[in-house]
C-alpha cells in the first residue's frame, strides 16, 4: 500500500554540525508534507511544511527539501544544538481531508556533546 | 505548550475495563483529530471531527472505540472492553482549515495502559 517511511531509524550528530533527516513516500497525489519533532512525553509539534509544487522552504535553522522526481523528503537542521534532539516524522497529507494525514515511522536525532 | 490539552495524562486499566479520553482543542478551531501511537512509530489516524460531524471513522481500530465532539468543542474517546492490545498513546490534534492549509497542533497525549 502506499506509505510514508524514513530511510534512517536513528541519527547521532555532533553539536554545531548541520543534520540531515530522510524520508521516502510512495503516494504520487500527495499534495502537502509536514515535519514534525516530538519529544519524550509530548505530542508532535509543528516544524516546517511545504507544498508539492515547491522543491524548496527555509525555516528559521530548518530547510525542507522535496524531491517528487523520486519521492524524496529531507529536513536539513543547521547548527544543531542538544534541544534538537527528538524523533522526528515527516508526514504527507493528500487532498486535505484528514483521514489521508499519514505520518511516517520517525527518526531519532541524538546531538552528542 | 500548543493550547490543546489532554485529560488523563496517564491511565491504567484492567483488561476488560471501558475508559474514556477527553481533548479539549484550540478554542476556535473547527477540525478534531484523534491518532493512536505506539512505541517508535508515527501516530496512525483513527478518526476527525470538523465541527459536530464525524467525517471518518472508517480507521477506528474495532467498532470497541468510538468518539464524539457533541456540540462541537472537546471531544472524547472511548475504548470499551479493553485489551492488553490497546496500550498506546492517544494523541488528540486540532486545526483551523483555512483554504487548503490544515497545520494540525497536538495535546500531549493519554498513555493508557491496560494490564
Amino acid at each position: 500500500g502506499e506509505s510514508v517511511g524514513l530511510h534512517l531509524p536513528t541519527l547521532s550528530v555532533q553539536e554545531g554540525d548541520n543534520s540531515i533527516i530522510n524520508c521516502a513516500y510512495s503516494n504520487s497525489a500527495s499534495d502537502y508534507f509536514i515535519w514534525y519533532k516530538q519529544e519524550s512525553g509530548k505530542g508532535p509539534q509543528f516544524i516546517i511544511d511545504i507544498r508539492s509544487n515547491m522543491d524548496k522552504r527555509q525555516g528559521q535553522r530548518v530547510t525542507v527539501l522535496l524531491n517528487k522526481t523520486v519521492k524524496h523528503l529531507s529536513l536539513q537542521i543547521a547548527a544543531t544544538q542538544p534541544g534538537d534532539s527528538a524523533v522526528y516524522f515527516c508526514a504527507e497529507i493528500r487532498d486535505n481531508y484528514g483521514q489521508n494525514f499519514v505520518f511516517g515511522p520517525g527518526t531519532r536525532l541524538s546531538v552528542l556533546p | 505548550d500548543t493550547g490543546v490539552s489532554q485529560d488523563p495524562r496517564h491511565k491504567i486499566t484492567k483488561r476488560g475495563q471501558n475508559v474514556t479520553f477527553r481533548c479539549d482543542p484550540i478554542s476556535e478551531h473547527n477540525r478534531l483529530y484523534w491518532y493512536r501511537q505506539t512505541l517508535g512509530q508515527g501516530p496512525e489516524f483513527l478518526t476527525y471531527f470538523q465541527n459536530e460531524a464525524q467525517l471518518e471513522k472508517s480507521r477506528l481500530l474495532s467498532d470497541r472505540f468510538s468518539a464524539e465532539r457533541p456540540k462541537g468543542s472537546f471531544s472524547t474517546l472511548e475504548i470499551q472492553r479493553t485489551e492488553q492490545g490497546d496500550s498506546a498513546m492517544y494523541l488528540c490534534a486540532s486545526s483551523l482549515v483555512s483554504g487548503s492549509v490544515d497545520e494540525q497542533f497536538f495535546g500531549p497525549g493519554t498513555r493508557l495502559t491496560v494490564l
